[in-house]
């Protein structure tokens, strides 16, 4: 089944070391997005990809990075993590312009800092 | 951008209909409704979403009032494991989708 695949499930690193997270989909759609789920939380969108353009949110601190290498594969970099980063962080892709497409969603990575 | 109101917690029996509200006074006219689940530690899932009709998939229906003020989903025969976070949500032009703080749904044996 076409889907979307975060690896790893879990990810433990130390503080202020840096980490990568990452997505894969075989969904073939234009655009992914990088969300972060606090515990008993919405997800809180970080930044979308449309095709090649990066869009960041206004509020995305400057610590986290993205790198979208092909339509495939998305990348979320925490270069400095910092305890308050510890979170569920989720990947999602969706097709189309004007996104009014649903979202599909993996299963998230769930970072612990130690 | 418009915002979403939603119960903290629902329960209902298995095999009966599970209703759940949403609040969206300010809705613009051409903002989509979705709704989306979140079983415990997996991502959330797509459910379905609307503009003015009713919808109607395999998994649930969308009730949108006329006013477009307020949507119900419906899952017509709930079962143990549709138990999770039902979030309401509102589709910005820009990508974004403007979380609710979800509807805690535990359905009962």
């Amino acid at each position: 089944d076409a889907m979307v695949i975060q690896n790893p499930r879990y990810q433990v690193t130390q503080f202020g070391k840096p980490v990568t997270l990452s997505c894969s989909q075989t969904l073939n759609h234009n655009v992914m997005y990088w969300y972060q789920q606090k515990s008993s939380q919405a997800p809180k969108l970080l930044f979308h990809y449309y095709d090649k353009d990066f869009n960041n949110e206004a509020d995305t601190p400057d610590n986290f990075q993205s790198r979208r290498p092909n339509t495939s594969f998305c990348f979320l970099d925490i270069r400095s993590p910092g305890l308050g980063d510890a979170a569920m962080y989720l990947c999602a892709t969706s097709s189309g312009p004007g996104g009014y497409q649903p979202q599909h969603f993996g299963d998230g990575t769930r970072l612990s800092i130690l | 951008d418009a915002k979403t109101t939603q119960p903290p917690s629902m329960d209902c029996a298995e095999g009966r209909a599970a209703n759940l509200p949403c609040n969206h006074s300010t809705i613009s006219g051409n903002e989509y409704v979705y709704w989306y689940r979140q079983i415990h530690s997996q991502g959330p899932q797509y459910i379905i979403h609307g503009l003015k009709n009713n919808e109607t998939n395999e998994m649930a229906s969308l009730i949108i009032t006329e006013d477009r003020k307020s949507s119900t989903l419906i899952l017509p025969h709930a079962t143990l494991r549709d138990t999770a976070v039902y979030y309401c949500i509102v589709m910005a032009s820009n990508y974004q989708l403007i979380w609710g703080a979800g509807t805690k749904l535990i359905i009962k044996p």
